[in-house]
């Protein structure tokens, strides 16, 4: 079975800074998605950034990018120019590739404290 | 809706009954996701539905635990003669086809059962 590790409970940055959350996955498939969800404290998960193991090149969206190392199975998040409005949990999660099961396997999540 | 809908957003219920959550994904949406998140850890998947029918429910704990969406859009996760260990953040989630292939999953804030 597929699983993820996240290493880290808890993380704090300073505003402005920036601070990368690890990830590592476990799993035999060679096609598969990997993704960084945020969940403030209304509960709702919101995608960061999302990588397909297929593409070698690393995922972007704003200050957020990851550092994806297909052979040592590990999927890190880097957030840049860190604000107030980043805190939040951050949970790293893994999906098969096209054709298998459409469900999410996540980590336990780290926590990421902003301080002004 | 403008997002996934949840109801209610609270509930406590005592050991033994029965309850009821529902879920109301974003309109026209085909594939919609429960997730059962307990104190601490990461989201659990519980079952995955493509239009009326359930795609996968290998994540549903065991017979106590039951999801239908009849019309393909509403859906009620039930749980029968509830337990303390069921107390949880139970999220509810939906893509236009199947998120994995290529739509982004839109979660709801959550239903946040309590057993007591």
């Amino acid at each position: 079975a597929q699983t993820v590790t996240q290493s880290q409970p808890e993380m704090s940055v300073q505003e402005a800074e920036t601070v990368t959350l690890s990830c590592t996955y476990d799993t035999s498939e060679s096609d598969y998605y990997l993704f960084w969800y945020k969940q403030p404290p209304s509960r709702q998960m919101i995608l960061v950034i999302r990588q397909e193991a297929y593409k070698q090149q690393n995922a972007t969206e704003n200050r957020f990018s990851v550092n994806f190392q297909k052979a040592a199975k590990s999927f890190s998040l880097k957030i840049s120019d860190s604000q107030l409005g980043d805190a939040a949990m951050y949970f790293c999660a893994y999906s098969r590739g096209p054709g298998g099961s459409e469900k999410l396997v996540f980590g336990k999540g780290t926590k990421l404290t902003v301080n002004p | 809706g403008a997002g996934v809908s949840q109801t209610p957003s609270n509930k406590v219920t005592e050991k033994g009954k029965y309850v009821e959550l529902r879920c109301d994904p974003i309109s026209g949406h085909t594939a919609l996701y429960w997730y059962r998140q307990s104190l601490g850890q990461g989201p659990e998947f519980l079952i995955y539905f493509q239009g009326t029918g359930a795609a996968d429910d290998s994540g549903l704990p065991n017979d106590r635990f039951f999801a239908v969406r009849p019309e393909g859009s509403v859906s009620t996760l039930k749980i029968q003669r509830t337990e303390r260990g069921d107390s949880a953040v139970y999220l509810c989630a939906s893509s236009a086809t199947g998120g994995i292939s290529g739509n982004t999953i839109y979660f709801g804030e959550g239903s946040w059962l309590t057993v007591v």
